[in-house]
């Protein structure tokens, strides 16, 4: 089936732009989690979304970064008035429901870069 | 609340020499354990996952990791090292929590000498 996908695979922008980021998570996968991973780093966690509840937005590094889940399925992560720090992968994940053995299924990546 | 600590982030090893990457996490209840595997420039793939079975997994490219409650460890193993392993691994916990978001440890580098 189907995998995760995202877009768009590259996006350039200019400084003080804002940016949309999509996820399309694998079918029945209740739970969506956006990182990003800049150059020769590891994954830095951003938001998660589970179901119908409030989202864990604890890692998102500030209020220019938002994310949307719509109908528990797509999502979208907004970069407002974006800096050049901000460039990076940013990789969307998806796992299904269950209590065991969540695996997280990726995405290609995003990568932003901010001139 | 769970926790993941990878206890090196760049390990070197000679082509032909095993390979130990290390993990502990810490969790509540009985977690659910994985391991990543990025190549350079690539999309991150599942190398091996426990989930309460048994306690030494196989997964991909003669990989391996034992899981010890009584360390809190998950350690990953291979007995040879290839050229080809060299990449970034990231050791994972997921809770048996549902609400509870899966937990990525920061990364160990693997680097392979000739």
């Amino acid at each position: 089936g189907a995998g995760v996908s995202q877009s768009p695979s590259n996006k350039v922008t200019e400084k003080g732009k804002d940016v949309e980021l999509r996820c399309d998570p694998i079918s029945g996968h209740t739970a969506l989690y956006w990182y990003r991973q800049s150059l020769g780093q590891g994954l830095e966690f951003l938001i998660y979304f589970q179901g119908n509840s409030a989202p864990d937005k604890s890692g998102l590094p500030s209020d220019r970064f938002s994310a949307e889940r719509t109908g528990g399925s797509v999502s979208t992560l907004t970069i407002q008035r974006t800096q050049q720090e901000d460039s990076a992968v940013y990789l969307c994940a998806s796992s299904p429901p269950g209590r065991e053995g969540r695996e997280q299924f990726f995405g290609p990546g995003t990568r932003l870069t901010v001139l | 609340a769970q926790s993941v600590t990878q206890l090196d982030s760049h390990v070197s090893v000679s082509e032909g020499t095993p390979v130990l990457l290390r993990c502990n996490y810490s969790s509540s209840y009985s977690p659910s354990l994985f391991w990543y595997v990025q190549h350079p420039n690539k999309g991150l793939q599942l190398l091996l996952k426990y989930t309460s079975a048994a306690t030494l997994v196989k997964g991909i490219n003669g990989f391996e990791a034992e899981f010890k409650k009584s360390e809190t460890s998950f350690h990953l193993t291979k007995p040879s090292a290839h050229m080809s392993d060299a990449a970034e691994y990231f050791c994972v916990v997921s809770p048996m929590n549902r609400d509870d978001k899966i937990i990525f440890g920061k990364g160990t580098r693997l680097h392979i000498l000739p």
